[in-house]
């Protein structure tokens, strides 16, 4: 069975620090990676997605995420934090191909103070 | 302009009382969701459909219904069964071909008085 992981559920950095965001992952097949972020009261926007290419992924609003196989990792960064970061991030497994259902943690909520 | 649309925003609802949540899409996505957003618990599984008159129980089905008697539409009944109702209720949507990403709603956030 397929599970997230997702170390903290809240960070707090000063602006422009950088952000590091945690997240394990467990699956038995080779998985579809996922970051999403989610503002007050609204949806979740796709930030970026891992899917057997590149191992350094980049995102939107200046995100990367590495996927590491050997440590089953692909934690979310960004060099440095902006106050418009401040977002509840998930993130997301599901087996590759086909319309499969996604699995997500239980978030990380991202504080950034001045 | 392509999208999804989940309405009403705001529901608020008296005990025992059943609700529907809408949620429409144009993106002629075939695969819809429902999801349920409580603090600290991520999101969980309601309902999916992958297509038309077809539909699956997720992980916390109990005390919902679902239909998908159209591919635009998936809307989600809140019944008197179930127990704690006031939630963050999200939609989503899966395309064909792709990395399974979903695409997501703007949410309805449902509260009980």
């Amino acid at each position: 069975a397929q599970s997230v992981t997702q170390l903290g559920s809240h960070v707090s950095v000063s602006e422009g620090a950088l952000v590091l965001l945690r997240c394990n992952y467990s699956s038995s097949v080779p998985p579809y990676l996922f970051w999403y972020v989610q503002y007050p009261n609204q949806g979740l926007q796709l930030l970026l997605k891992y899917t057997s290419a590149a191992t350094l992924v980049k995102g939107i609003n200046g995100f990367e995420a590495e996927f590491k196989k050997s440590e089953t990792s692909f934690h979310l960064t960004k060099p440095s934090a902006h106050m418009s970061d401040a977002a509840e991030y998930f993130c997301a497994v599901s087996s590759s191909g086909g319309y499969n259902k996604l699995i997500f943690g239980a978030g990380t909520r991202l504080a950034v103070h001045p | 302009d392509g999208g999804i649309t989940q309405s009403p925003k705001y529901l608020f609802r008296k005990e025992g009382q059943n609700v529907t949540l809408s949620c429409e899409q144009n993106l002629n996505h075939d695969a819809m969701y429902w999801y349920r957003q409580d603090p600290g618990q991520g999101l969980r599984l309601i309902y999916y459909s992958q297509i038309v008159n077809d539909f699956q129980k997720g992980d916390i089905a109990e005390g919902y219904s679902v239909s998908r008697e159209k591919k635009e539409s998936f809307p989600l009944t809140v019944t008197s069964a179930q127990k704690n109702p006031t939630a963050f209720y999200l939609c989503a949507t899966q395309y064909p071909g792709g990395a399974d990403e979903q695409f997501f709603g703007p949410g309805t956030r449902l509260t009980v008085l």
